[in-house]
């Protein structure tokens, strides 16, 4: 079955320098991969996904994903961190009905 | 446009009680998806609908039914809840429910406690 994995619980960085949080998954077709955010008390909201093409996906909110065959990664970047990105981070990959979710990583950005 | 709502906000169960869920989409999409959410566990996918009239089940269907009498409704019904059904529930939509590409789109979330 397919599978996402998030290595990491906690990301702390500082305001104003660059992101990463991990994302590595498992599948045996096409990887279809997705990011999502969740703001307390909120439901997730999508942020990019990538389905085929640029190994380099632009999203919402200055967010992008860097898509990795070889290394079978889909790591979550922004060059510059805000406060305001503090929020917990899901990746997951789909297939058909199916979507699998990480455990998920929280970010949080100190000023 | 509202997106999806769901209902209750939150609530406090006592075990062996039968609770439904509800959820509304507004999208036009064919698909609904209900899932849990555990800590440390991310989201698990409970039941799934890929047009009225049809559902299937997820990761985690055991103690709970759906039904999706319309494009926009998709209730979830805990028949006799009990406490290891503690979680937060999400109900989601996308456009084409064998779409791998396709977004699926949130709701809010119900947090549930069963006492």
């Amino acid at each position: 079955a397919q599978s996402v994995a998030q290595p990491e619980d906690q990301v702390n960085v500082a305001e104003g320098n660059p992101l990463t949080v991990k994302c590595t998954y498992s599948v045996s077709g096409n990887p279809y991969l997705f990011w999502y955010v969740q703001y307390p008390n909120r439901g997730l909201q999508f942020l990019l996904k990538y389905i085929t093409g640029d190994n380099l996906v632009k999203g919402s909110y200055g967010f992008e994903a860097e898509f990795n065959k070889s290394q079978t990664s889909f790591h979550l970047k922004k060059p510059s961190a805000l406060v305001s990105d503090s929020a917990l981070y899901f990746c997951a990959v789909r297939e058909a009905h199916d979507m699998r979710f990480g455990a998920g990583t929280r970010l949080t950005v100190k000023p | 446009i509202a997106g999806i709502t769901q209902a209750p906000t939150s609530q406090i169960l006592a075990a062996g009680r039968r609770m439904t869920l509800r959820c509304t989409q507004d999208m036009r999409h064919n698909a609904m998806y209900w899932y849990r959410q555990d800590l440390g566990l991310g989201l698990r996918l409970i039941h799934y609908s890929n047009t009225a009239g049809t559902t299937g089940k997820g990761e985690v269907p055991d103690g709970y039914s759906v039904s999706r009498a319309n494009t926009d409704d998709f209730p979830l019904t805990l028949a006799s809840a009990v406490p290891s059904q503690t979680s937060v529930y999400f109900c989601a939509s996308s456009d084409r429910g064998g779409a791998s590409t396709d977004t699926q789109y949130f709701g809010p979330g119900t947090r549930l406690t069963v006492l």
